[in-house]
């Protein structure tokens, strides 16, 4: 139980072009998820939290409008890259937690970012 | 982007012997833990959680442990194994778990045979 699933899980794209991620929870409903950027050899840094059916909370320094994202049911949440750079090659993973249980976030495998 | 010259705090253990990982929280006001072990290029997989409630928590070769007075945090894995080599973190949360996690910045486990 508790898996979730993230696609694709590598993308390269060119620079000013825009990706879309998809976060699905498979055997749960998640009512929120967690989208997170991780660089190498450094920890997971929150970029915003993603709640069913309304917008979602970024975190200070993240761009809005550069990162949009879309929470349309309790089992998918998108993340979308928009006018892609170079500096935006990176390692996204998107969490889910479980409604039905209080507290631990469940995390997809990530998807690889790279930004010609 | 990435810092120059970062690294991670290395563990290195023998096979079978038992590992300790230690985390320092930040924020007094947390009150649910969880450890995560990520293995290179994947997702961070969840391992062990507590409440601030507890001291101890056991799970399958795991134990976590918490100080509250001193803010600290460990997880011990008993008679580790090469498959237990990763980079495990610690996270915080505030409000029993429905928020965000705050990240600890990881330790490389290593096992040599």
């Amino acid at each position: 139980g508790a898996v979730v699933s993230q696609h694709p899980s590598w993308v390269i794209c060119k620079s000013g072009t825009s990706v879309k991620i998809e976060c699905r929870s498979l055997d749960f409903q998640a009512t929120t998820m967690f989208w997170y950027r991780q660089f190498p050899k450094q920890s997971l840094m929150l970029m915003a939290t993603s709640n069913e059916g309304s917008k979602a909370t970024y975190e200070q320094g993240v761009e809005k409008d550069k990162f949009l994202i879309n929470h349309a049911s309790l089992t998918l949440s998108t993340l979308t890259v928009t006018s892609a750079h170079p500096e935006d090659s990176s390692f996204y993973i998107c969490s889910a937690r479980d409604r039905a249980a209080s507290g631990a976030q469940y995390f997809g495998p990530g998807t690889r970012l790279l930004v010609l | 982007g990435e810092s120059v010259g970062l690294h991670l705090p290395t563990l290195s253990v023998q096979e079978g012997d038992n590992s300790i990982i230690n985390c320092a929280y930040s924020n007094s006001a947390s009150d649910y833990f969880i450890w995560y072990k990520q293995e290179s290029g994947k997702g961070p997989q969840f391992i062990i959680d507590i409440r601030s409630n507890m001291d101890k928590r056991q799970g399958q070769r795991v134990t976590v442990l918490l100080n509250k007075t001193v803010k600290h945090l460990s997880l011990q894995i008993a008679a580790t194994q090469p498959g237990d080599s990763a980079v495990y973190f610690c996270a915080e949360n505030i409000g029993g778990g429905g928020n965000k996690l705050t990240f600890g910045t990881g330790t490389q486990l290593k096992v040599e045979l």
